[in-house]
């Protein structure tokens, strides 16, 4: 069945290191984001990409970065900069085209820093 | 800022409709009414959508106002399963850029009682 995987779907990290999430999709999307997610909020855009080589920054990237070499694949590093990180992290894709913009999510990926 | 409306919370019991409200008084003419939900600690899971005309599909029914202010998430029969956080969105229908991006707020803490 095609989708999005996150991996890892938790994660501890020390302060001071850089982890990376794993988003990777089968659904021939052009378009990918990552969202962050914090307890009883909503979500909010970290970066997006919308097509192979390409991303922008959304409202929160400070502290993160991001690559998107493959069409299937988009991962999101957390830096050491990013003061705030344990919070759920979600991947995203959709189609291109005119029309309805559906997304669809991955399952999540919850980072804690200890 | 999210561009719609919706109640913190709201009980139902099993077995009944749940009717959940969206105000969205400033959509514009070419927003879709987008309803996603979120099961506790998963990504979010796109229910249905609309731009003017009703809509049903096998999740549930979207029905939208004639001037498009607001908008009516029915599931015709809740089930435990169906506990979970509902939100309504409005996006724009031409996804270039940033605007792919749907705007997430705290949406509606749906609570399905035995």
């Amino acid at each position: 069945d095609g989708g999005i995987t996150q991996s890892p779907k938790y994660l501890f990290r020390k302060e001071g290191q850089n982890v990376t999430l794993s988003c990777e999709q089968n659904l021939n999307h052009d378009a990918m984001y990552w969202y962050r997610q914090d307890p009883g909020q909503g979500l909010r855009l970290i970066y997006y990409s919308q097509i192979v080589n390409d991303f922008q920054k959304g409202d929160i990237a400070e502290g993160y970065s991001v690559s998107r070499e493959k069409k299937e694949s988009f991962p999101l590093t957390v830096t050491s900069a990013q003061k705030n990180p344990t919070a759920f992290y979600l991947c995203a894709s959709r189609r291109s085209g005119t029309g309805a913009n559906v997304l669809t999510f991955g399952a999540g990926s919850r980072l804690t820093v200890l | 800022d999210a561009k719609t409306t919706q109640p913190p919370s709201m009980d139902c019991a099993e077995g009944r409709a749940a009717n959940l409200p969206c105000n969205h008084s400033t959509i514009s003419g070419n927003e879709y009414v987008y309803w996603y939900r979120q099961i506790h600690s998963q990504g979010p899971q796109y229910i249905i959508h609309g731009l003017k005309n009703n809509e049903t599909n096998e999740m549930a029914s979207l029905i939208i106002t004639e001037d498009r202010k607001s908008s009516t998430l029915i599931l015709p029969h809740a089930t435990l399963r169906d506990t979970a956080v509902y939100y309504c969105i409005v996006g724009n229908m031409n996804y270039g850029g940033s605007q792919g991006n749907l705007i997430f707020g705290k949406g509606t803490k749906l609570s399905v009682k035995p």
